[in-house]
């Protein structure tokens, strides 16, 4: 599966977008963008995953660059309570590596008042 | 409720014991994996179901063993504790193991401290 790079640590204040940054510059074609998010040491959360399209939930949006290397997650109206540390995941759903999620050490969001 | 049902939350074992992590959901999903997080670093997968009867080993798997007879229940085995197993165990489930349009749910963690 791909490499991601994601920066250490952001800073939001509370009712402004949060924009979380990936990189994924190895990505091959059968491989899935994924992000999950750890709320102080609860058990990781699934927020959302695309392949090449931009997708959108109740959670966030995920928009991925045309040539797919790198992506963003969108919490757009960040909240105390989505301070945690979000994952960055790729992951070939087609291949033996299917099983295996792949956790980084992510990018601790913190929301300030 | 549904979902991943860790037991128990928090367990200190001494050096040599042996014990049982319990995994349960309700979903009807058909995968589900282990996994350790230890300070600072991200998860890593120590064993995986991808049905009753059915496991593999996955990243980290040595001292661990598991089975899997019935589609809800994924029991973890510590058969020897050592130091090296402190750390905070995730059972994690999701429908199917290679459709891409679900994610996996995790249930809230067993912290298990080896002295």
């Amino acid at each position: 599966d791909a490499k991601t790079t994601q920066p250490p640590s952001m800073d939001c204040a509370e009712g402004r977008a949060a924009n979380l940054p990936c990189n994924h510059s190895t990505i091959s074609g059968n491989e899935y963008v994924y992000w999950y998010r750890q709320i102080h040491s609860q058990g990781p959360q699934y927020i959302i995953h695309g392949l090449k399209n931009n997708e959108t939930n109740e959670m966030a949006s995920l928009i991925i660059t045309e040539d797919r290397k790198s992506s963003t997650l969108i919490l757009p109206h960040a909240t105390l309570r989505d301070t945690a540390v979000y994952y960055c995941i790729v992951r070939d759903i087609n291949t033996g590596t299917a099983s295996k999620l792949t956790f980084g050490t992510g990018t601790r969001l913190q929301v300030t008042l | 409720n549904a979902g991943v049902t860790q037991t128990p939350k928090f367990q200190v074992l001494k050096t040599g014991q042996s014990m049982t992590l319990q995994c349960a959901q309700d979903m009807n999903h058909e995968y589900m994996s282990w996994y350790r997080q230890d300070p600072g670093m991200g998860l890593r997968l120590i064993h995986y179901s991808v049905g009753a009867g059915i496991t593999d080993q996955g990243e980290v798997p040595n001292g661990y063993n598991v089975s899997r007879s019935t589609t809800e229940d994924f029991p973890l085995r510590l058969l020897s504790a050592a130091p090296s197993q402190t750390s905070v165990y995730f059972c994690a489930s999701s429908y199917a193991e290679r459709v891409p349009y679900y994610g996996y749910t995790f249930g809230s963690g067993t912290r298990l401290t080896v002295v």
